[in-house]
């Protein structure tokens, strides 16, 4: 079974540009997630799609950050215009259980990360 | 206040040895609790989950839940020079349908061989 795939693995721009991430989660996963790791931080996390519904946007850090899951299947995360602070990996996760009741497992499977560098 | 908090290490062990690994964290309606391990340049790789008080363990770790004192910790027996990576404690909060997962910052642990 594939795992969770992302493209691209870097992509060096100039701020005030704008970058496109995708991320493939593992087939029939609902739950996909994305995260961002910026240098010596720890892994912030950015939003949770259930299918194409946006669960939880609250970690979305402002309105140039646009996320993106058409049919439910793979996911796309804009930046628009880039700044130097954008610059991190980020992460996409996707789970299979079901988010429901009170004690969720949710057993988040990591894709390999895209590493923007924005000069 | 940090809402999962980690000594950043690194921890440095002997081949053989216990690793313990801690975590606090602040949110007291926190239900779930991940130990992830991530190697250099790679990304993380979940190892135990608990959610439960008590102890969890699977071969050769052991995860514990305290509750009462928001503590979550990893203990690693018998180390080896593989698992010299980061590890990184996760608290999920459930709101309204969702899941946000916060991230400590990580221990740096080295097994010495």
């Amino acid at each position: 079974e594939a795992g969770v795939t992302q493209f691209p693995s870097h992509s060096v721009i100039e701020k005030g540009q704008t970058v496109t991430l995708r991320c493939d989660p593992i087939s029939g996963h609902d739950n996909l997630y994305w995260y961002r790791r910026v240098m010596g931080k720890e892994i912030k996390f950015l939003l949770h799609f259930v299918k194409e519904s946006k669960q939880d946007e609250s970690g979305m850090p402002n309105n140039r950050f646009l996320a993106e899951r058409t049919g439910g299947t793979y996911s796309t995360l804009k930046v628009q215009p880039a700044e130097l602070e954008d610059s991190g990996v980020y992460f996409c996760a996707s789970s299979q259980e079901r988010v429901s009741g009170y004690w969720g497992t949710d057993t988040q499977y990591f894709g390999p990360g895209t590493r923007l560098t924005v000069l | 206040q940090k809402e999962v908090e980690q000594n950043s290490g690194p921890l440095s062990v002997p081949e053989g040895a216990i690793a313990s690994l801690n975590c606090t964290y602040s949110d007291r309606g926190s239900q779930s609790f991940f130990w992830y391990r991530q190697y250099s340049g790679k990304s993380p790789e979940l190892i135990m989950s608990i959610y439960s008080n008590g102890d969890k363990e699977d071969g050769r770790f052991t995860a514990q839940l305290n509750k009462a004192s928001q503590y979550v910790s990893l203990l690693i027996r018998d180390s080896q020079p593989s698992d010299s990576a980061t590890y990184l404690c996760a608290v999920n909060n459930i709101r309204t349908g969702g899941f946000k997962t916060i991230f400590g910052a990580g221990t740096r642990l080295f097994v010495k061989a």
